[in-house]
């Protein structure tokens, strides 16, 4: 079955960067473009990132932007984020999911399958 | 980008219906049908419920309907049972090519 597994969260400082990783499994991973979001404590779902099914395109929420960069390795069914300039507001769950339809592009965009998440805790 | 307006919560007693709403602008549900609805029970992972304003994935029990109007989607639980107490949000493609979600609605059965 459809699984994601991300990794790489803990506790940083401030202005330090982190890169979490999403490890998949159950489907064609080349196939679909994956996501990151996040809940930060006592907040809603806030999505951060989509990376499409062959890795060309990229969009992220104003947020992040600048701060956060989506990557994948397609021979290595990984997705990553890579977070810089860590803030405490960004202390939260991230989850990795995976796209509903496949071989989309830019538009359309349904998270399907989620992850179980990775802790981030930005803190002094 | 502001997050899509939900209700704080909104309860039913059993076998009643209920009705979620989620309201954005023309640059998200108002301009597509893409309009998603999520499910969430303490400590799991969403789970999609609904998909394209009115689609359910296989599995998803047909109690659970989605609609659109201007900009505002609609999640409906008819038939409410104990088990739909949970966490629901919905989300739009934008037109910045992105998602977005929103605050979430706390769905508690009496």
């Amino acid at each position: 079955q459809v699984q994601l597994v991300e990794s790489g969260g803990g506790v940083v400082q401030p202005g330090t960067s982190l890169r979490l990783s999403c490890n998949v499994s159950g489907f064609t991973f080349t196939s679909y473009g994956l996501h990151w979001v996040r809940q930060a404590p006592g907040k809603g779902l806030e999505w951060l990132a989509v990376i499409s099914y062959d890795g060309r395109n990229t969009f992220s929420a104003d947020s992040v932007k600048g701060r956060f960069t989506i990557s994948r390795d397609n021979f290595n069914n990984t997705l990553y984020l890579q977070m810089n300039s860590l803030r405490t507001d960004d202390t939260a769950v991230y989850y990795c999911a995976k796209d509903r339809f496949p071989y989309r592009h830019t538009s359309g965009w349904v998270p399907d399958y989620w992850g179980q998440g990775s802790l981030v805790t930005v803190s002094s | 980008q502001s997050a899509l307006t939900q209700p704080a919560s909104v309860s039913g007693s059993p076998g009643q219906s209920l009705t979620v709403s989620c309201t954005g602008s023309s640059n998200d549900v108002g301009g597509y049908d893409s309009v998603s609805w999520y499910q969430r029970h303490p400590g799991k992972a969403p789970r999609l419920i609904v998909y394209e304003v009115n689609t359910r994935p296989s599995g998803v029990s047909t109690r659970f309907s989605g609609s659109k109007s201007g900009n505002t989607a609609s999640l409906t639980i008819s038939g409410l049972r104990a088990e739909d107490e949970a966490d629901y949000y919905c989300s739009s493609y934008t037109s910045s090519h992105s998602v977005l979600f929103g605050g979430g609605t706390k769905v508690t059965v009496l």
